[in-house]
């Protein structure tokens, strides 16, 4: 599975939009997007994933560029409750023949929310 | 993450001894895993299971052993072979189908220390 970059963290003030970008650069035609978000001691929560084109859901929208080498999350409004690692992992599907479907997790960006 | 619990949250053993860890889903998932984070580290894969009866081993899968009886369980055994077994061991599951369906969800994980 390709590797991904993240930047080590940032800050969002509350009520802003926070994007988090995600650099993966040799990222595979059949390899999806995911973001995952780690809050300090607790499970990572599944946020959105994607393969080629732009999406939304209740909690994100993901924007992926057209040759797909990056990507960037985006939080509508950050609340001091989306502070969090967020972590960006590239993998191939079952659809596309992936075999473990095995997530590889980097060390993420950490996102702090300033009140 | 509501569907996967694992217990107990803390556990502390002595060295020497083997421990088992408890997870469980009622999510209809076919595969299982189970992933073990380090403090400032990504999480690191152990053990997977794609269907009942059958597992096999992850990155990192010495001084621990699985099974899988149940569709709905996936107990982890710390054995006294494992030469660190101080971590955050959590456990996660997902469908076998493509397009998204694959997607993992977490549980809140089980800190085990030990003494």
């Amino acid at each position: 599975d390709a590797k991904t970059t993240q930047p080590p963290s940032m800050d969002c003030a509350e009520g802003r939009a926070a994007n988090l970008p995600c650099n993966h650069s040799t990222i595979s035609g059949n390899e999806y997007v995911y973001w995952y978000r780690q809050i300090h001691s607790q499970g990572p929560q599944y946020i959105i994933h994607g393969l080629k084109n732009n999406e939304t859901n209740e909690m994100a929208s993901l924007i992926i560029t057209e040759d797909r080498k990056s990507s960037t999350l985006i939080l509508p409004h950050a609340t001091l409750r989306d502070t969090a690692v967020y972590y960006c992992i590239v993998r191939v599907g079952w659809d596309y023949g992936g075999a473990t479907n095995k997530l590889i997790f980097g060390t993420g960006t950490l996102l702090a929310v300033q009140p | 993450d509501g569907g996967i619990t694992q217990s107990p949250k803390y556990l502390f053993r002595k060295e020497g001894q083997n421990v088992t860890l408890s997870c469980e889903q009622n999510l209809n998932h076919d595969a299982m895993y189970w992933y073990r984070q380090d403090p400032g580290q990504g999480l690191r894969l152990i053990y997977y299971s794609q269907i009942v009866n059958d597992f096999q081993k992850g990155d990192i899968a010495e001084g621990y052993s699985v099974s899988r009886e149940k569709k709905e369980s996936f107990p982890l055994t710390v054995t006294s072979a494992q030469k660190n077994p101080t971590a955050f061991y959590l456990c996660a599951s997902s469908g076998r189908g493509g397009y998204g369906t694959d997607t993992q969800y977490f549980g809140p994980g089980t800190r085990l220390t030990v003494l």
